[in-house]
């Protein structure tokens, strides 16, 4: 499976500012997608980013706050903006395999006071 | 919308024994079915899937069983170990051009030595 790399790992940033978190695998891929994970929580896609369009956003996601670039097929990001605490989470960025498998980066933890 | 309910929360086995954890899905029209495992502070990792042509499949201590009548499947792990030690989450997956996984709640696994 592809490496897949997240920067920052994690970061504590208060609020009102905002957090671009990048991903990057080793690998071209087709989709790829960007994942929120609450403390204790389940998976929820934010938005799916495919090279080439716009991103495409689940209910309760806007572009305003979370805009997602994907300029090639090996990098995206993810921006959190005008931060609240209730950003507070770990995002996840996602890629799809031949099979339509999704395979996890190792997530950016956000704390924000 | 669709769902995946995801049984039980919680679960704690003695080192050896087995443990099953069910889902069930909304969408009838759901065809891959991926088992992710989520260690503390990690990313989610596919440890298994099943596509909806194929009733079981099995990896060595794992195996996963699909009902498309009854619309559920099931993580089963036999000989648990220390290890084993995590959280499960399941998916339906309605694989088409663009699709989104749908992921349970997940269930913490506690295997108790």
């Amino acid at each position: 499976s592809a490496v897949i790399s997240q920067k920052p790992s994690r970061d504590i940033c208060q609020r009102g500012t905002s957090l671009t978190i990048q991903c990057q695998v080793d690998s071209q891929v087709t989709m790829m997608f960007w994942y929120r994970q609450q403390p204790g929580q389940s998976l929820t896609l934010i938005a799916t980013a495919n090279q080439g369009s716009e991103a495409t956003y689940e209910s309760g996601f806007v572009i305003d706050k979370f805009p997602i670039s994907r300029p090639n097929l090996t990098f995206s990001t993810l921006t959190v903006s005008n931060m609240s605490p209730e950003d507070s989470s770990i995002y996840l960025c996602s890629v799809e395999g031949q099979g339509r498998e999704q395979y996890f980066g190792p997530g950016t933890r956000l704390t924000v006071t | 919308g669709e769902n995946v309910e995801q049984h039980p929360s919680t679960l704690s086995v003695q080192e050896g024994d087995s443990a099953v954890i069910k889902c069930t899905y909304s969408d009838s029209a759901s065809n891959y079915f991926p088992w992710y495992k989520q260690e503390l502070g990690k990313r989610p990792q596919l440890i298994i899937d099943i596509r909806s042509n194929v009733g079981e499949k099995k990896d060595q201590r794992i195996a996963v069983t699909l009902n498309k009548t009854a619309k559920h499947f099931s993580l089963h792990i036999t000989e648990t170990q220390p290890e084993d030690s995590a959280v499960y989450f399941c998916a339906a997956v309605r694989i088409s051009g663009t699709y989104k996984y749908i992921f349970g709640t997940g269930t913490r696994l506690k295997v108790l030595a």
